[in-house]
């Protein structure tokens, strides 16, 4: 079974739609993020989260809002989606004191506003 | 302000030459570079890393090589085999703040067979 999943793989739906992309993680990382790709931008962070009780922006968090239901679950919420954020989102985790920050990542969403 | 960069979108090589993507960067308060590997419909793989301390790591077929006083690093493929084509993304952090890593645009590596 994966370590890092993404629920759903893809998504359609129409601008203004209040849309939710879920991540489950069975690594027991402490530390998860929320990235979107986009076609010429490589991966740019939305939000992360280190524990349960410590939610950050990225730098592109307008639009988006999260919410870390328990160590293994983060979930992205768009409130209203707009065609701009048509892209492909990807969920990751790491453990710090590891040494190098290797982020996991999981299989990604595809994601598209009408 | 893109902080770290990839200038070449794509490069095709041929199968059992070097590959060597590249990868440049303006924050001198870097001091970990990461390289990753993407497939399509799958998610980044961490693939090598390297901290300022050293101008070279290497680990089997993958060598990442740092120059601090260019701030570039590059990575070497030696021998390309046809499932290295993927896009590659560098990364960098710095280790005594958030962690937080920013990637670059990243450069899709195609081998011919």
């Amino acid at each position: 079974d994966a370590d890092v999943t993404q629920t759903p793989r893809n998504r359609i739906t129409k601008t203004g739609k209040r849309i939710m992309l879920e991540c489950s993680q069975t690594k027991g990382h402490d530390r998860m993020y929320w990235y979107r790709q986009d076609p010429g931008l490589g991966l740019r962070l939305i939000y992360y989260s280190f524990d349960v009780k410590d939610i950050n922006k990225g730098e592109i968090s307008d639009g988006y809002s999260v919410s870390r239901q328990a160590q293994a679950k983060f979930s992205l919420s768009l409130e209203s989606a707009i065609p701009n954020q048509t892209a492909l989102y990807f969920c990751a985790t790491s453990e710090p004191g590891t040494g190098v920050n290797e982020q996991f990542f999981g299989p990604g969403t595809r994601l598209t506003v009408l | 302000d893109q902080q770290v960069k990839q200038n070449s979108p794509s490069l095709s090589v041929q199968e059992g030459r070097i590959s060597i993507l590249n990868c440049d960067y303006t924050n001198s308060m870097f001091d970990y570079f990461l390289w990753y590997k993407k497939y399509p419909a799958e998610g980044p793989t961490f693939l090598i890393s390297i901290s300022s301390i050293k101008d070279k790591n290497e680990d089997g077929r993958f060598t990442v090589f740092l120059n601090k006083s260019a701030k570039h690093l590059s990575l070497h493929i030696v021998p390309s085999q046809p499932g290295d084509s993927a896009v590659y993304f560098c990364a960098a952090y710095t280790s005594f703040g958030n962690e937080k890593l920013t990637f670059g645009t990243g450069t899709r590596l195609t081998i011919i067979p």
